[in-house]
């Protein structure tokens, strides 16, 4: 199985919070990534990462902002959370060309 | 046109049926091609790479058309536990070694 890990699994949170969900790989990836997911729908890419210090934003507008100060951690914040972010948020890492792993996803809900 | 595209499904099909997905992807640069499984409220898993001279494992079998620009994937023998959404996942050469998601096959095998 690919070392890489996403907390908190589950967050149900007010609005106008901000929040910060974790990802860390050990696998010494230069590549992460984040996307977004509702069910039953695609991937959207919101953020990507080449290497340290290096961030960009995806193909889908977001309101969320990343950093990349670590190798093996690239964390998500959203500054102050809205009903609209709900949705399950995935983490991915990989080598150049090589195949994407996951983490398991944060399953975001904003009341 | 997306660049990379999939047939959503769903694909219904009995226990024991061989079933095939067709993936078409509109970069002639593309590089690395993957095919991901993809539970209900999971994140995606690497199934397996698609190399150029075609790929198997087990009942699996993976096939790149360069000329046509597509990828294949070819389940024998379905099992129930194969429903699931398969992904398409496409690399292209040089820029910005981003991969593209297709959106999914959606496959449900029934007793």
């Amino acid at each position: 199985e690919a070392d890489i890990y996403q907390t908190p699994r589950y967050l149900v949170i007010g609005t106008g919070k901000k929040i910060t969900l974790e990802c860390s790989q050990t696998m010494g990836h230069d590549k992460m990534y984040w996307y977004q997911q509702d069910p039953g729908m695609e991937l959207h890419l919101i953020h990507y990462s080449y290497g340290v210090n290096s961030t960009e934003k995806g193909d889908l507008s977001s309101e969320s902002t990343v950093s990349r100060i670590r190798t093996e951690h690239f964390p998500l914040t959203l500054e102050s959370a809205r009903p609209s972010h709900t949705s399950q948020y995935l983490c991915a890492s990989s080598g150049t060309h090589q195949p994407q792993h996951f983490g398991d996803g944060t399953r975001l809900s904003i009341l | 046109r997306k660049e990379v595209e999939q047939d959503p499904g769903p694909f219904n099909v009995p226990e024991g049926a061989t079933v095939a997905f067709n993936c078409t992807y509109s970069n002639s640069a593309s590089q690395s091609f993957f095919w991901y499984r993809q539970d209900c409220r999971k994140e995606p898993k690497l199934l397996m790479s698609v190399y150029s001279s075609g790929n198997e494992d087990g009942r699996f079998t993976a096939q790149l058309n360069r000329a046509s620009q597509y990828i294949s994937l070819l389940i024998r023998d379905s099992k129930l536990s194969d429903s699931a959404t398969y992904l398409c996942v496409v690399h292209a050469s040089g820029g910005s070694y981003i991969p593209t998601f297709g959106r999914g096959t959606s496959l449900i095998v029934h007793p």
